[in-house]
């Protein structure tokens, strides 16, 4: 069975630009998770979709948004793109969004 | 709330010797524990998970980790490194009920030396 897949693998975007990345969760699973990882630290929270209703978000500001789609699969948009949203950002499927989330390879975004 | 705390950013081991990757979670409720592999430009893989069930939990590769309560610890262990095991870790924790997000520490990168 395939993992969780993500696209694009890499983003290079201008400060003030906005962006949008894809995932595909594993067969399945209904929930959708996404994480910030800036380099040298832990992944961040940023919100986690359930049935395509947001279940909870994290410290993260109005220009971060995301949807659910009725295949499960999610999209995380980002508007007035900021140099410090430079990041990996990492896309995670669960069965019900309990218990371990299997991640995906990540999205690198690089803001000039 | 959650929290985690993960001792030493980098620990350095030989190829064949114990390896010992620390972990002390804060949580207001019952927790559930993870650990995290990420090998650089990747994506993380899960090692193994602690779900209330047994408290000595195995995971891929060799790996295992125990749950201590009165410690508040969930240390990742291995008793012979390889090679391969040089890698970022993770562990996270989360609620054990309701809505669960993953809560990360800062990261131990294991270093293995021949």
């Amino acid at each position: 069975d395939a993992g969780v897949t993500q696209s694009p693998t890499h983003l290079i975007k201008t400060r003030g630009q906005h962006v949008t990345l894809r995932c595909s969760p594993i067969s399945g699973h209904k929930s959708v998770s996404w994480y910030q990882q800036v380099l040298g630290q832990g992944p961040q929270f940023i919100f986690q979709y359930y049935e395509k209703e947001e279940r909870g978000r994290g410290n993260f500001p109005d220009r971060f948004s995301a949807r659910q789609f009725p295949n499960y699969s999610s999209e995380l948009n980002v508007n007035a793109l900021l140099l410090g949203d430079s990041a990996l950002y990492l896309c995670a499927s669960s069965l019900d969004g309990q218990g371990a989330q299997y991640f995906g390879p990540g999205t690198r975004l690089t803001v000039l | 709330a959650q929290s985690v705390t993960q001792l030493g950013s980098h620990v350095s081991v030989s190829e064949g010797a114990l390896v010992l990757l620390r972990c002390n979670y804060s949580s207001s409720v019952p927790p559930y524990l993870f650990w995290y592999v990420q090998y650089p430009n990747q994506g993380l893989q899960l090692l193994l998970k602690y779900t209330s069930a047994a408290t000595l939990v195995k995971g891929i590769n060799g790996f295992e980790a125990e749950f201590k309560k009165s410690e508040t610890s969930f240390h990742l262990t291995k008793p012979s490194a390889h090679m391969s095991d040089a890698a970022e870790y993770f562990c996270a924790v989360s609620a054990n009920t309701g809505f669960q997000k993953l809560v990360f520490g800062t990261g131990t990168r294991l270093l293995v030396s021949p």
